[in-house]
């Protein structure tokens, strides 16, 4: 079974624009959750989707939007762009919201650079 | 205070030494605990998952979870250079609603032969 899968694997970018980052999860899996891995802050919580639907966000601002496909697939999308934006970006899926008994299954990430 | 207190490290051990990681949290809510292994330049990788306290052993490596002391370690017994990555905890809540994946800052591990 293939893992999951992210695209761009780099991506690089200037001050002031936007960019959309893809993801597609394990066949079968529901549940699509996005991480920033930055070096100083380790690996922070985005948001994640599960049936199309936001269920739960991190702490970023409204410029870190998401969404997600029928076929599970999701992208993210970061406006504006900032230096600090630049970090690896995971998306990470799982089978089922179920009773925190599900495990999320990393893919190899987006490395993204802001000029 | 971050939820997940973790040791940046670096840790270097020689080659078939045990290896001890450690991570300590502040939220008495967090049930699920797991271990990550992540190489240079790849995603984390799932390595060991347990629910509250206890011990789970798998192969070399065995996780320990003291939800009293709310602290968690992983052991690896007879380290290799392939065990040389950066070794993440992460936990999560309870068993209602969608529950966050909280991450330490991870440790990196350097074996050398």
């Amino acid at each position: 079974k293939a893992g999951v899968t992210q695209t761009p694997r780099y991506l690089i970018k200037t001050r002031g624009q936007q960019v959309t980052l893809s993801c597609s999860p394990i066949s079968g899996h529901r549940s699509v959750s996005w991480y920033q891995q930055t070096p100083g802050q380790g690996l922070q919580f985005l948001f994640e989707y599960f049936s199309e639907t936001q269920r739960n966000k991190g702490n970023f601002p409204g410029r870190f939007s998401g969404r997600q496909f029928s076929n599970s697939r999701s992208e993210m999308n970061v406006s504006t762009l900032e230096l600090g934006d630049s970090a690896l970006y995971l998306c990470a899926s799982s089978l089922v919201r179920d009773r925190g008994t599900d495990t999320q299954y990393f893919g190899p990430g987006t490395r993204l650079t802001v000029l | 205070q971050k939820e997940v207190e973790q040791d940046p490290g670096p840790l270097s051990v020689p080659e078939g030494a045990i290896v001890s990681l450690n991570c300590t949290y502040s939220n008495s809510a967090f049930q699920y605990f797991m271990w990550y292994r992540q190489y240079s330049r790849k995603g984390p990788e799932l390595l060991m998952y347990t629910y509250s306290s206890g011990n789970k052993e798998d192969g070399r490596f065995t996780a320990q979870v003291d939800k009293s002391s709310k602290y968690i370690s992983l052991f690896i017994r007879d380290s290799q250079p392939s065990d040389s990555a950066t070794y993440l905890c992460a936990m999560r809540g309870g068993n209602t609603g969608f529950q966050k994946l909280v991450f330490g800052t991870g440790t990196r591990l350097l074996v050398s032969p």
